[in-house]
């Protein structure tokens, strides 16, 4: 079966510090890999998405960047933390270009103080 | 621009208190309407895919339907166990791989 792994789940950051969050899939391959932001009143906004290794695509202009170094590894990061950038991240896998079927990780809650 | 609204915000009913879910949307064109779950602190857990107007999907206690402009969750006899945020999401024409979510549905069932 497939499973996704995200960590850390927690973090508390002081603002311009560097952030590197990291999420692994297992148990399928060539996924879509996705990383959504969802702010406490606000649906979940996309931030970035990877058909396949070192392609990436960016929805939202911001400080933050993601890279894909593996089939089923997906790292969120960002040289200087912004207080804007406190919120749940959220990576995803889908299988199919343009599903809607998304597969969640347990998240991890971003504080920048 | 493309939008989604869900309705009502928060929700409580009684245990066994059948009720609807709404989602309404506003795109220029669907290709596909979403729902989740999700509960406090973790990720949604996917539901249902709905692709075109008339179209029904069930699971347990929860049935998904889909018009031209919304579609409704309905939860028949919920249990306490049925908390959650319930979250829609569309993909629309043009817009490849985005999905575009509602803020979601917090439904409370009590004993």
């Amino acid at each position: 079966s497939q499973t996704i792994h995200q960590w850390p789940a927690t973090l508390v950051q002081p603002v311009g510090s560097p952030l590197s969050l990291e999420c692994t899939v297992e148990g399928t391959s060539n996924p879509n890999l996705y990383w959504y932001r969802q702010a406490a009143g606000r649906g979940l906004q996309l931030l970035f998405y990877s058909v396949g290794i070192g392609q990436i695509s960016s929805e939202v202009p911001q400080n933050l960047s993601a890279s894909r170094p593996q089939d089923r590894q997906f790292i969120l990061s960002s040289k200087k933390l912004l207080l804007s950038d406190s919120g749940f991240y959220l990576c995803a896998w889908g299988l199919g270009q343009y599903t809607g079927e998304l597969f969640f990780g347990e998240g991890s809650r971003l504080t920048v103080l | 621009e493309d939008q989604v609204t869900q309705s009502p915000e928060a929700l409580r009913l009684q245990e066994g208190e059948s009720s609807s879910l709404n989602c309404s949307y506003t795109v220029s064109g669907l290709r596909g309407l979403f729902w989740y779950r999700q509960d406090p602190g973790k990720g949604p857990e996917f539901l249902f895919t709905l692709y075109s107007a008339g179209e029904e999907k069930e699971k347990e206690r929860l049935k998904a339907t889909l018009t031209k402009k919304e579609s409704f969750l309905h939860i028949t006899a919920p249990k306490p166990e049925d908390s959650a945020t319930y979250l829609c999401a569309v993909r629309v024409t043009g817009g490849g791989n985005k999905l575009t979510f509602g803020t979601g549905t917090q439904l409370k069932v009590e004993l």
